[in-house]
């Protein structure tokens, strides 16, 4: 299987800081990688697709870019409703999908 | 509007086989380009994909699990059901269905199914006990 490995796995940040966590995947995977949100008690939402494609109403200061084995996810400006625990996935279904072990980020 | 319910045991008992369904509306399985998968959650772990049923029929077990899985949908009723056997205490988990959007993808042998989750159930607990 692809394993995906998430850095930091903890992160203290402001309101308005700039953000950025790193997926990287053990073989290159190209460009299908995924990234979501989750909150305490609440399921995944999806933020972005295929590396860069932002998903439907997903607010613009989230992007994601990289190809290979190195990706990143940024949140430009940090809000309050950001805090939450990030995981990235690759998309490929054979032999298995694969989640990262996820990034919480946290109020400083 | 696209929602998705999970449903089951909170309980069961280790060696039992346990029974999901998820329940959803606002899309079809039989369409092109669609699949609905499984997800779970050990309590303040990752997230881990258990299995996939995709418009075709074709279905995706993760590897590890394989042996224990089964996922059926019925496209009349917009249900889609997964069974994992011998339960054990380390299945305690929240279990999430998820539709997935899919791009094919020409391969090497194939063609390649790449999905990812667009709309998510709230989920549902399931304590393994033994």
């Amino acid at each position: 299987d692809i394993q995906l490995t998430q850095s930091p796995s903890f992160l203290s940040a402001s309101v308005g800081d700039r953000v950025t966590i790193t997926c990287r995947a053990s073989q290159g995977i190209s460009n299908y990688l995924a990234w979501y949100q989750q909150k305490p008690g609440k399921a995944p939402e999806l933020l972005i697709y295929t590396a860069s494609t932002l998903q439907s109403g997903v607010p613009s200061r989230f992007s994601g870019s990289g190809s290979g084995t190195e990706f990143t996810l940024t949140i430009s400006g940090l809000q309050p409703e950001d805090f939450a625990t990030y995981y990235c996935q690759q998309l490929n279904s054979y032999p298995a999908l694969t989640f990262g072990g996820g990034t919480k980020v946290e109020i400083k | 509007q696209i929602t998705l319910k999970e449903s089951g045991p909170t309980l069961v008992k280790a060696t039992q086989t346990l029974t999901l369904t998820c329940t959803f509306s606002g899309f079809s399985v039989s369409t092109s380009g669609v699949g609905v998968g499984w997800i779970r959650q050990p309590p303040g772990k990752a997230l881990e994909w258990l299995a996939l049923v995709y418009w075709d029929d074709d279905k995706r077990y993760s590897p590890s699990l394989k042996s224990r899985l089964t996922i059926t949908k019925d496209t009349s009723k917009n249900q889609v059901v997964l069974t994992m056997t011998n339960m054990d205490p380390v299945d305690t988990a929240t279990y999430y269905c998820a539709r997935s959007g899919v791009t094919i993808v020409q391969g090497v042998v194939g063609p390649e199914k790449y999905n990812w989750f667009d709309h998510w159930g709230q989920g549902t607990l399931v304590i393994a006990s033994s």
